[in-house]
């Protein structure tokens, strides 16, 4: 069982559709990260919450909106999206956001976009 | 440009192998990750080194800083082996990590 829970597992939404995807952790870890990853490709950097603070947007799309309601807790909201955003969706969470510590990560969310 | 690359892109061995993954870096890091990654999706950090050795059961990571290169190997290859093996680096002038493409691992019966 993974540390990092990312709920759902699966989600299938059409291109006017709001949802969002959830992300807890309770190691006590201070830095949280939204990744994008496509079949066969590693994942992709798409924001970082350090201290519950936004530090770093990879220049992703204002469809994608994330939240970080606590510091156990990680929201990323979806409006609007396109089909091209069919991927893999992963959580990972660290002790602080130095790149020095090992991250944890979820199980991901694989959302497919009609 | 700073790059990460790793080798083979596949590699496919019979039970009982012993396996080795290579990943080569441009420029300095502070820190070097081994992940694991099952079909489902989900990540599992293996290793994260910086210097030297480190071994857990049947796997064991090197680096070698001054050839800016890593190795992870694998003793007595199980099918439950199988997987993409990435691995990822955090530059000494940056925060975030570069990942390599990966190496997608068959272990056979």
């Amino acid at each position: 069982d993974t540390e990092v829970t990312q709920t759902p597992k699966h989600l299938v939404m059409g291109m006017t559709n709001k949802k969002s995807l959830k992300c807890e952790q309770h190691m006590g870890h201070r830095a949280m990260y939204w990744y994008k990853q496509k079949a066969k490709k590693p994942p992709e950097l798409m924001f970082v919450y350090s201290y519950e603070k936004l530090s770093i947007n990879e220049s992703v799309p204002s469809r994608f909106s994330p939240e970080c309601p606590n510091s156990s807790l990680l929201n990323l909201h979806l409006h609007a999206l396109q089909p091209e955003d069919s991927a893999l969706y992963l959580c990972a969470s660290s002790q602080e956001g130095s790149g020095n510590q090992p991250q944890h990560f979820g199980d991901g969310t694989r959302l497919s976009i009609l | 440009k700073n790059e990460v690359e790793q080798s083979p892109q596949n590699l496919t061995a019979q039970e009982g192998e012993f396996i080795t993954i290579n990943c080569s870096y441009s420029v300095g890091i502070s820190a070097l990750h081994w992940l694991q990654q099952h079909p489902g999706g989900g990540i599992v950090s293996l290793f994260m080194l910086s210097s030297g050795k480190k071994k857990h059961g049947r796997l064991i990571a090197t680096i070698n800083i001054q050839e800016k290169h890593s190795s992870l190997h694998i003793t007595a290859s199980h099918p439950r082996d199988s997987a993409v093996y990435i691995c990822a680096v955090r530059w000494t002038s940056g925060s975030r990590l570069t990942f390599g493409e990966g190496t997608q691992l068959t272990v056979n019966p």
